[in-house]
């Protein structure tokens, strides 16, 4: 069975600090793992996806993430926030074996203040 | 290219009513999923169709739901009979066939009062 955790469902940081968002996953094969991002009343976009290349993955909107297998972790991060990505953040994994359906953390709200 | 589009983006309805959302996937996206969020948890699968066949529907809560895929195009997802509990946000998605990104609709936000 798959698992993700975020740690932290509220993260607020100051316009220009460094963003990071921590997931940490489990599963008992080979995952993809996925940064979505929900903006106040959108859908969900993807960030950015790790599907077994290379270990850190660049995203839209300045943001990545790196894959830590010894760690099981694919935390986002991000040099400089902008009052723009303030938005809810998503962590996901699923594995070409199940269909590809996604387990997703409970979400993280992330707060960009001046 | 158009995205996932989802109807209705709000639905209010009573408990006990009948309420039926709709999915119209990526044009020739073989793979529709659908997904809910209950407010304060995590989004979780509901279920997966490959064209019009269910390929697994493990995440459907009870017989109350039911959906469908006729032709393999747009999906349905009807709740009969619509329970509080139900509330949520749908999220459809749909994906290219052997492919892992998911593409997501707004989604519908049902409140069942």
């Amino acid at each position: 069975a798959q698992s993700v955790t975020q740690l932290g469902s509220h993260v607020s940081v100051s316009e220009g600090a460094l963003v990071l968002l921590r997931c940490n996953y489990s599963s008992s094969v080979p995952p993809y793992l996925f940064w979505y991002v929900q903006y106040p009343n959108q859908g969900l976009q993807l960030l950015l996806k790790y599907t077994s290349a290379a270990t850190l993955v660049k995203g839209i909107n300045g943001f990545e993430a790196e894959f830590k297998k010894s760690e099981t972790s694919f935390h986002l991060t991000k040099p400089s926030a902008h009052m723009s990505d303030a938005a809810e953040y998503f962590c996901a994994v699923s594995f070409t074996g199940g269909g590809n359906k996604l387990t997703f953390g409970t979400g993280t709200q992330l707060k960009v203040e001046l | 290219e158009a995205g996932v589009t989802q109807f209705p983006s709000h639905s209010v309805i009573e408990k006990g009513q009948t309420v039926t959302l709709r999915c119209d996937p990526i044009s020739g996206h073989d793979n529709l999923y659908w997904y809910r969020r209950v407010m304060g948890k995590e989004i979780k699968f509901l279920l997966h169709f490959v064209k019009e066949s269910k390929q697994d529907e493990s995440g459907m809560p009870n017989n109350r739901f039911l959906a469908e895929r006729t032709g393999g195009t747009y999906s349905t997802l009807k709740v009969q009979p619509a329970e509080l509990e139900d509330s949520g946000v749908y999220f459809c998605a749909s994906s290219q066939r052997g492919a892992e990104t998911q593409y997501f609709g707004p989604g519908t936000r049902l409140l069942v009062l």
